[in-house]
């Protein structure tokens, strides 16, 4: 069965560069979910969407921002990086039930210096 | 607010031995859903099992079985008979139902199996 799929896998940046990191959700989920985990962490809710339009926010920084396109797939950029972004950060999707259970991305590790 | 905790921050076993994982949780939520999640050493989070608010009956599935006590606000996890393939990082987390759909996890309990 088709997974989320999230890209890069690994990401290295430099403090104050850009970065932007991709998801794909499962084919038919309609709602994306993006939670960062920092080294020994558990993972900490970021943002959601549904169909398209922002559903939640967390302890997103206002660096970053995300979106959902049409085809649903999202995009979470992150801006001026600095070291405390490094982290494993994961998309999940889920389906259209209020409380399917959703379903994570292999994760895209990124690494600033 | 949602808050889980997981008091056991590491579980060293040696292999067939059982190993239970403690989760408390807390909402103000009538309806919510648990889950738990295995994090193996590759990073990826894998689901294992859901449970909502209603349904206290707990659940056996191959080696894994939970035991869901609402009047207690805890949602315990089983491995029977451990394998080293089961070493990896649990977590619990929490779907607060209709407040929302994001996941709060707990801090996760690494567990070790040593053959």
């Amino acid at each position: 069965a088709a997974g989320v799929i999230q890209s890069p896998r690994h990401l290295i940046k430099e403090k104050r560069e850009t970065a932007t990191l991709k998801c794909y959700p499962i084919p038919r989920h309609d709602t994306v979910y993006w939670y960062q985990q920092g080294p020994g962490q558990d993972p900490q809710f970021l943002i959601s969407f549904y169909e398209k339009m922002q559903s939640d926010k967390g302890s997103i920084p206002d660096r970053f921002s995300a979106q959902q396109f049409s085809d649903y797939h999202s995009e979470l950029n992150m801006s001026s990086l600095e070291l405390g972004d490094s982290a494993l950060y994961f998309c999940a999707s889920s389906g259209r039930g209020l409380l399917d259970e959703q379903y994570f991305g292999p994760g895209t590790r990124l690494t600033v210096t | 607010a949602q808050k889980v905790t997981q008091a056991q921050t590491e579980i060293s076993v040696v292999e067939k031995e059982d190993v239970t994982l403690d989760c408390v949780y807390e909402t103000r939520d009538t309806t919510y859903y648990l889950f738990w999640y295995k994090q193996p050493p590759s990073g990826e989070l894998v689901f294992l099992i859901r449970r909502n608010s209603f349904d206290e009956q707990n659940e056996i599935s191959g080696r894994y079985s939970w035991n869901f006590q609402k009047s207690t606000s805890s949602f315990n996890f089983t491995i029977t008979a451990s394998q080293v393939v089961d070493s990896a990082v649990y977590f619990c987390a929490l779907n607060p139902g209709a407040a929302g759909n994001k996941l709060t996890f707990g801090g996760g309990t690494r567990v070790l199996v040593k053959p």
